[in-house]
């Protein structure tokens, strides 16, 4: 049973519009949020985060959103370039258990020129 | 600056061989993971190393074992490969206790046949 999900397998958008990848988890036990990318032949890097005492968090073109009653984040990247073509992974962490991310099962993004 | 160093990046065996999977790094990093990654499961932890000298199972430990050699290695080990263990392996490092940040290797890709 995969405590985080991400229910679209592929998301395709044109340049320069927006790109919004979903994340659903049942852990409630969950208090840290992670966004990793990965381009084919490399490692995952991470790309941002968010606290569950915050409900939104923003670096430069990217945002994420995190609805805690609906255990649910979004990430939104403003605007989409070719550059941002890559598997996108949400993972999540529960305090007590240090470092220990549970990844889903990703999305894959592919931006349009 | 290498970072996370795997070693090898490709390998073939046959069913019942064993082989073990290499990882260095060179951040002085404390906690060590060693994650599998397959289509649609997202990455999924194996084992991790919250510091030297300590090693504990993760989400799917059974048919791996694993040495934190030294604080820089974390090697893992297969003493009788199945054909389900075939998947792409993601060695990582982080802080102790830190907010989650992992930093991945670029992967070793397995095939057993």
């Amino acid at each position: 049973d995969q405590q985080v999900k991400q229910n679209s397998p592929s998301l395709s958008v044109q340049e320069g519009r927006i790109s919004i990848l979903n994340c659903d988890y049942t852990n409630s036990m969950f208090d840290y949020f992670l966004w990793y990318k990965k381009y084919p032949a490399e490692g995952p890097t991470f790309l941002i985060s968010i606290s569950s005492i915050k409900d939104k968090n923003e670096d430069g073109r990217f945002t994420v959103f995190l609805n805690k009653s609906a255990k649910h984040l979004s990430l939104h990247i403003v605007p989409s370039q070719p550059g941002d073509s890559a598997v996108y992974f949400c993972a999540a962490s529960a305090g007590a258990a240090g470092n220990k991310l549970t990844f889903g099962g990703g999305t894959r993004v592919l931006v349009k020129p | 600056n290498a970072g996370v160093t795997q070693t090898p990046k490709f390998q073939v065996l046959k069913t019942g061989q064993s082989m073990t999977l290499q990882c260095a790094q060179d951040m002085n990093h404390n906690s060590m993971y060693w994650y599998r990654q397959d289509p649609g499961m997202g990455l999924r932890l194996i084992y991790y190393s919250a510091s030297e000298g300590t090693t504990d199972k993760g989400e799917v430990p059974n048919g791996y074992n694993v040495s934190r050699l030294n604080k820089r290695e974390f090697s893992l080990r297969l003493e009788s490969a199945a054909p389900s263990q075939t998947s792409v392996y993601f060695c990582a490092s982080s802080v102790q206790k830190s907010t989650g940040e992992l930093f991945f290797g670029e992967g070793s890709r397995l095939t057993v046949l």
